[in-house]
């Protein structure tokens, strides 16, 4: 079963405005994190928000919000004010537990998002 | 502090061949998890190391296999190769100390197999 979903394949965004990167998740773990990344065509992966399942807000950096609504099962990602620079695949993540401390990331097929000057 | 580091950079191989990256985590991490990424998907866990031993294994053959070395640093090793291996290999390294457990990604191997 699909554990991290983005419905998104590709978005597109005018340059300054604002963008919303769709995210579902399924897990029974109470104890779970939800990560962004971003991967520019170089193909690092670039850690940009992460909310852990018992954080009562939303997490905030920068220009990258979650918008995080546990109900739903839904993280999902808001770039404010748009740049060149943000073209690139977003991937949707979530920490799960293997055993002990160890952890493994599960992600999403990606968004693919072009910012139009 | 130098990130996460990996090499090579890229490498062709034959089916049928095998091959060894590296990986070399932040200082101070003593946690590698490998990742393949496949063109178009999103990565896919294959190992997690911890103090030497692993500790979570993906849904992988066994063709794949890694180890990690008292310094902390990974080989992942990939044997018979097949065409259907080629992909992005990514390390992340972090520590279990951090709350967010965030992990922290190298630049990547691509690997094409031919």
């Amino acid at each position: 079963a699909q554990k991290i979903t983005q419905t998104q394949p590709g978005m597109f965004v005018q340059e300054k405005e604002a963008v919303t990167l769709d995210c579902t998740y399924d897990t029974s773990d109470p104890s779970y994190g939800l990560f962004w990344y971003k991967q520019p065509s170089s193909g690092e992966m670039i850690f940009l928000i992460y909310q852990g399942s018992y954080d009562q807000q939303n997490a905030t950096e920068g220009r990258y919000s979650l918008n995080f609504q546990k109900a739903r099962k839904s993280a999902n990602l808001v770039i404010s004010a748009s740049q060149l620079g943000d073209s690139a695949m977003y991937f949707c993540a979530m920490r799960e537990k293997i055993s002990g401390s160890a952890r493994q990331l599960t992600f999403g097929s990606g968004t693919q998002l072009t910012v139009l000057p | 502090d130098a990130g996460v580091t990996q090499s090579p950079t890229h490498l062709i191989k034959t089916r049928g061949q095998q091959v060894t990256l590296r990986c070399s985590p932040i200082s101070g991490h003593k946690s590698v998890s490998w990742y393949q990424q496949v063109l178009g998907q999103g990565p896919q866990f294959i190992f997690q190391y911890y103090e030497k031993e692993e500790r979570g294994r993906g849904n992988f053959p066994d063709r794949f296999s890694a180890r990690q070395f008292p310094n902390y640093s990974s080989e992942l090793n990939v044997n018979a190769l097949l065409l259907g291996d080629s992909a992005l290999y990514l390390c992340a390294s972090s520590s279990p100390g951090q709350g967010s457990y965030e992990q922290y990604f190298g630049p990547g191997t691509r690997l094409t197999v031919t």
